[in-house]
């Protein structure tokens, strides 16, 4: 079964911090897609990443940083140099490549709380 | 900047009463969801469809419906609202046949049933 663990319910941080939240997933799949989304206080889930099973480079856009480990089944996001902008809810998913009818829907991790203080 | 609108943002509604919460996207996707999200953050999936006349339910047993007679437009509909149905709702899309494409978000439906 697909499950996605985010073990940090919450993280406070001072700004200027570095922070990484970890995501862990379990699936039978080889071929999968791990996401990351972010949730800011208006509500909307907005995508930040996408990574396939078979791209275990990291990735580095502007502040964030992706670093994915099939060996340890985690996918985890830092944030460097922190700003109160950041301070959301960060939700970790998995979906699966093909498998009948819920193909392409998503599994979402619990989500953890990132707030920032100035 | 995805295109897909939920409607209303807010609500809060008698016991008993019937409500539709608006779903509508842009992008031609064919693939829509419904997502509850309880206040502990987590998000369970309630109804999802892949084309017009397609509706299937999630994983988290919901008393909603769902339609889907067009393609942009995924409403979801309480017949009879209950205190336990007081939640956010989110709905997203994502293309069909692309394997792995992320789902896009509206801005959610927070519903609170007094």
């Amino acid at each position: 079964a697909q499950k996605v663990t985010q073990a940090q319910t919450e993280i406070s941080v001072v700004e200027k911090e570095d922070v990484t939240l970890d995501c862990v997933y379990e699936t039978r799949d080889t071929t999968y897609y791990l996401f990351w989304y972010k949730q800011p206080p208006s509500g909307e889930l907005v995508f930040l990443i996408r990574r396939n099973s078979f791209d275990e480079q990291n990735e580095i856009s502007g502040r964030y940083s992706w670093n994915f480990q099939k060996s340890t089944s985690s996918f985890n996001f830092t944030i460097t140099a922190s700003q109160v902008v950041d301070s959301a809810v960060y939700f970790c998913a998995l979906s699966e490549a093909a498998r009948g009818s819920t193909l392409g829907r998503l599994y979402f991790g619990r989500g953890t709380q990132l707030t920032v203080w100035p | 900047e995805a295109d897909i609108y939920q409607t209303p943002r807010y609500l809060v509604i008698g016991t008993g009463k019937k409500i539709t919460l608006e779903c509508s996207q842009t992008m031609g996707h064919d693939k829509m969801y419904w997502y509850q999200q309880d206040p502990g953050m987590e998000l369970h999936l309630i109804h999802y469809s892949y084309g017009v006349n397609s509706t299937e339910k999630g994983d988290l047993s919901s008393e909603s419906t769902v339609s889907r007679i067009r393609t942009e437009h995924f409403p979801l509909t309480l017949e009879s609202a209950r205190p336990s149905h007081t939640s956010q709702y989110l709905c997203a899309s994502s293309a069909l046949g692309a394997l792995g494409t992320e789902a896009f978000f509206g801005q959610g439906t927070r519903l609170t049933v007094v």
